[in-house]
């Protein structure tokens, strides 16, 4: 079944640096591809999600690019601030189109 | 919008008794999954229900869980004879129809620990 290795699983950044993500997948069938963050007790916050056919997206200083010839997909986050502070999962799913196979997440520290 | 809302958000059981989780999805919305997330194995698909029926359990484990969806506004997962390995917390999403599992609304989870 698909695999998908999330790298870093920690991560400390200063305030307005920018913050990287980086997710790589195995099966080469996957078409969905989401970054969800979770703040601390809280649900899985959806930040944005591409589907196969595109490769880069920004919205509200955050970028997503999709590598499908490496299978890898990142998230960068420009100009972090403290309240971007929180775990990150990104999260992919195959044809089926309904079962999400998420990365091990990474915790963001923005020092302010 | 209140979102999905999961209740209860934090469930102490003993270890044999049972444990039932209440998930409401957004109004509107078709499809409901439920999601194990723990400190070991991550982010763990268990189900998943669209117009109300079950379409892939795969994820559950073959005993003691079972989840229903009655209607349109909640679904529960059910949890019998609970085991200590049972502890998590278990999250419930929703989306609409024609939206893929790329794009899911979760709710805040219930956390259940099992004595």
């Amino acid at each position: 079944g698909e695999q998908v290795e999330q790298r870093p699983p920690h991560l400390s950044v200063r305030e307005g640096d920018s913050a990287i993500i980086i997710c790589t997948y195995t099966d080469s069938a996957t078409a969905y591809f989401s970054w969800y963050k979770q703040e601390a007790g809280a649900g899985l916050q959806l930040l944005m999600s591409v589907l196969s056919n595109v490769d880069r997206k920004e919205e509200q200083g955050l970028t997503v690019l999709l590598n499908k010839k490496d299978k890898r997909l990142s998230l960068n986050l420009t100009a972090a601030h403290p309240g971007d502070s929180a775990v990150y999962f990104c999260a992919v799913s195959a044809n089926m189109g309904y079962k999400l196979t998420f990365g091990t997440g990474t915790s963001l520290l923005v020092d302010p | 919008n209140a979102g999905v809302i999961q209740t209860p958000r934090h469930k102490v059981t003993g270890k044999g008794q049972e444990a039932t989780l209440w998930c409401e999805p957004i109004s509107g919305h078709s499809a409901v999954f439920w999601y194990r997330q723990t400190i070991v194995q991550g982010l763990e698909f268990l189900t998943y229900f669209r117009n109300q029926a079950p379409i892939d359990d795969s994820g559950m484990p073959k005993e003691r869980f079972s989840a229903q969806m009655p209607n349109q506004s909640h679904s529960t997962l059910k949890i019998q004879s609970t085991q200590p390995q049972d502890s998590a917390v278990y999250l419930c999403a929703s989306n609409r129809l024609g939206e893929g599992a790329e794009t899911l609304y979760f709710g805040s989870g219930t956390r259940l620990t099992v004595l």
